[in-house]
Formats: C-alpha cells, sequence, structure tokens
C-alpha cells in the first residue's frame, strides 16, 4: 500500500529533551516536507527537500532540524525541544519533475502530536 | 506568514446545497492545491490547478483560478453530511526563495447538515 508513516504518533517530552520524529514513503517521490499544524494557525511548513542532500526552510524553520540521505526518509529533528514546539505535525511527500519543475500534490501521512512540557 | 488566506472561516449549510470557498495568495504560483481534513487526521487531497489553468472538475468538485487577482475557489455541489470536514487551499511557490514552497490558506470549516 502507498503510504507516509510517521513515528511515533504520540510524544510527550520535556523541555530540552532531543527527540527525532520519522517519517518515511515507499512512493519514490522526490519531494519531502514537514508541516505544523496548530488552531488558528493553519499548516505552516517548517522544512521541504526536493531531492537527496537538498533541503530548504519552509515558514517556520527555528528550531528545527531535518537531513534527506535517502529518498525514502526525511527525520525531523527537534535537539531542543520547547513548549512552543507543542503541535500536531504532518510529514507529506510528491511527485517533482525537477528539469520541468513541475510540482505534484501531496500525500500526508498520519501526524505526530508532539507535547513539550 | 501565510500567503493564502480563506474565506469564509465557517460555513453551514444544508445537504443538497453547494459550498463555495475561497482562496487569496500574494506571491507567484506554480499550482494551487485544495486539500480536506477530518478533525485532526491527515490531510487528503483534493484537486490541483496549475497556473496555466483556470478551470477544473473532479466528480462533484469545480476549482477556478485567476492569477490576475490571485485568488481561486472551490464549490462542492450537492453537498453531503459526508462532506463535513475543513478544507484547505495550498500554493506553491514558482521561484525565488519561495521556489517548491508550500504554504497553506488557515482553511474553511464547512459543515453540511442532513
Amino acid at each position: 500500500e502507498a503510504q507516509v508513516t510517521q513515528n511515533p504518533r504520540y510524544l510527550i517530552t520535556v523541555t530540552g529533551k532531543k527527540l527525532t520524529v520519522t517519517c518515511s514513503q515507499n512512493m519514490n517521490h522526490e519531494y519531502m516536507s514537514w508541516y505544523r499544524q496548530d488552531p488558528g494557525l493553519g499548516l505552516r511548513q517548517i522544512y521541504y527537500s526536493m531531492n537527496v542532500e537538498v533541503t530548504d526552510k519552509g515558514d517556520v524553520p527555528e528550531g528545527y532540524k531535518v537531513s534527506r540521505k535517502e529518498k525514502r526518509n526525511f527525520p525531523l529533528i527537534l535537539e531542543s525541544p520547547s513548549p512552543n514546539q507543542t503541535s500536531l505535525y504532518f510529514c507529506a511527500s510528491s511527485l517533482f519533475g525537477g528539469t520541468s519543475g513541475t510540482f505534484y500534490e501531496q500525500y500526508f501521512g498520519p501526524g505526530t502530536r508532539l507535547t513539550v512540557t | 506568514s501565510q500567503q493564502g488566506e480563506e474565506d469564509p472561516q465557517a460555513l453551514s449549510i444544508q445537504e443538497g446545497e453547494n459550498a463555495t470557498m475561497n482562496c487569496s495568495y500574494k506571491t507567484s504560483i506554480n499550482n494551487l492545491q485544495w486539500y480536506r481534513q477530518n478533525s485532526g487526521r491527515g490531510l487528503v487531497h483534493l484537486i490541483l490547478i496549475r497556473s496555466n489553468e483556470r478551470e477544473k472538475h473532479s466528480g462533484r468538485l469545480r476549482v477556478t483560478l485567476d492569477t490576475s487577482k490571485k485568488s481561486s475557489s472551490l464549490l462542492i455541489t450537492a453537498s453531503r453530511a459526508a462532506d463535513t470536514a475543513s478544507y484547505f487551499c495550498a500554493t506553491v511557490g514558482a521561484g525565488g526563495t519561495s521556489y517548491g514552497k508550500l504554504t497553506f490558506g488557515q482553511g474553511t470549516i464547512l459543515t453540511v447538515h442532513p
């Protein structure tokens, strides 16, 4: 089954304790991205990647790191989480026609609900 | 900052009626996408319209794009109770520092009463 998986689905942690949320897709998509969703603010893009070893900042990258060492995986790293990073996080992937500059629809994972106390 | 602005923020209609949601954006886009989200779950793609297209249909959905006004609308015809959800527009940036960046609107909450 074609899908985007995220782990963990729920996480409660404390301020300053490094954590990683994994994201994996099995659709051979070039483009992967992380979003956070907060009430009243909609979804905001944190980081995106248009191919292996290529990452770009979205609208809210502060406090987050990403890496794209393999095509299928795009982990989100919080080196020192703070309470303002409490949110619902979504990973997504899509095809990307690099040479033509064609972008396609996103396939979303089920979300990770993170609470930082 | 959010590029996409949607209105209305909430829409309540009866089954069988049509629902129209609007989205405005600020910069040049590669394409505009509409998504649906059921209460806290993942987003599901509905329809994508490219910057050189003006109208697209998919089942009961009709999307229009006016690049001169930097706006789009989503029309759901003959709505059903199962259409109750939040609907989001998202734009993909066309160039410069926005190339490939996705920006979502804040969404429209649609409630369809049986």
